[in-house]
């Protein structure tokens, strides 16, 4: 079986500080590992994606997050908020060894970046 | 412009009256599957397909139906909506990935979602 857990529903911060949203996954195996973001009344998009290699992983507008197998983590960082990163934030984990091909998502967490 | 789109945006109905929401993708993906969003619970997988007439079941499937008789369209159908079935729905589609001759996960293309309320 594989879950994600988002432990925090609301993270605060003011802009121009880092962000951190965090997450961490169970899968029997090895994860594949993603970062979404949903906007208000719009689809989540895609941030970024570690299947293999560097555990260091850079997405799109200025996120990145790190694989670290040993604390079963995959936090979502950013150095420098903005009031437009100011969204819905979903990890999302799949066991590459699973022989399915279902996608687990994480309760989300709710980032406000206050100006 | 690459984009799963989705119909209705918006739909209210009543207990036991059929429904079917569309999706469509103009990316050839050969993955599809269809998301139920409720509040404190995320995101929660449906059904999935992998190809032409080949679905199975997600986490949460009681209720629903799929069909896949064309690449690009995967239609989710509710037979008989309960209230229990209200609910923020998503599409989403993905390309069939290698790396190295191994099959990888691509990341999923959402549509902009159907909000379902069942009364």
């Amino acid at each position: 079986a594989q879950s994600v857990a988002q432990p925090e529903d609301q993270v605060n911060v003011a802009e121009g500080n880092p962000l951190t949203v965090k997450c961490t996954y169970s899968v029997s195996g090895n994860p594949y590992l993603f970062w979404y973001v949903q906007y208000p009344n719009r689809g989540l998009q895609f941030l970024l994606k570690y299947i293999t290699g560097d555990n260091l992983v850079k997405g799109s507008y200025g996120f990145e997050a790190e694989f670290n197998k040993s604390q079963t983590s995959f936090h979502l960082k950013k150095p420098s908020a903005l009031v437009s990163d100011s969204a819905l934030y979903f990890c999302a984990v799949r066991d590459r060894g699973s022989n399915d091909y279902k996608l687990s998502f994480g309760a989300g967490t709710t980032v406000t970046v206050r100006a | 412009e690459a984009q799963v789109t989705q119909n209705p945006r918006y739909l209210i109905t009543v207990t036991g009256k059929k429904l079917t929401v569309t999706c469509s993708q103009n990316m050839n993906h050969e993955y599809m599957s269809w998301y139920r969003q409720d509040p404190g619970l995320g995101l929660r997988q449906i059904y999935y397909s992998m190809n032409v007439e080949v679905t199975d079941k997600g986490d949460v499937p009681e209720g629903y139906k799929v069909s896949r008789k064309e690449k690009r369209n995967f239609p989710l159908i509710l037979e008989s909506p309960s209230p229990n079935q209200t609910s923020l729905y998503f599409c989403a589609s993905r390309l069939k990935g290698w790396v190295s001759g191994r099959v990888t996960y691509n990341e999923q293309f959402f549509g902009p979602g159907t909000r379902l309320t069942v009364l």
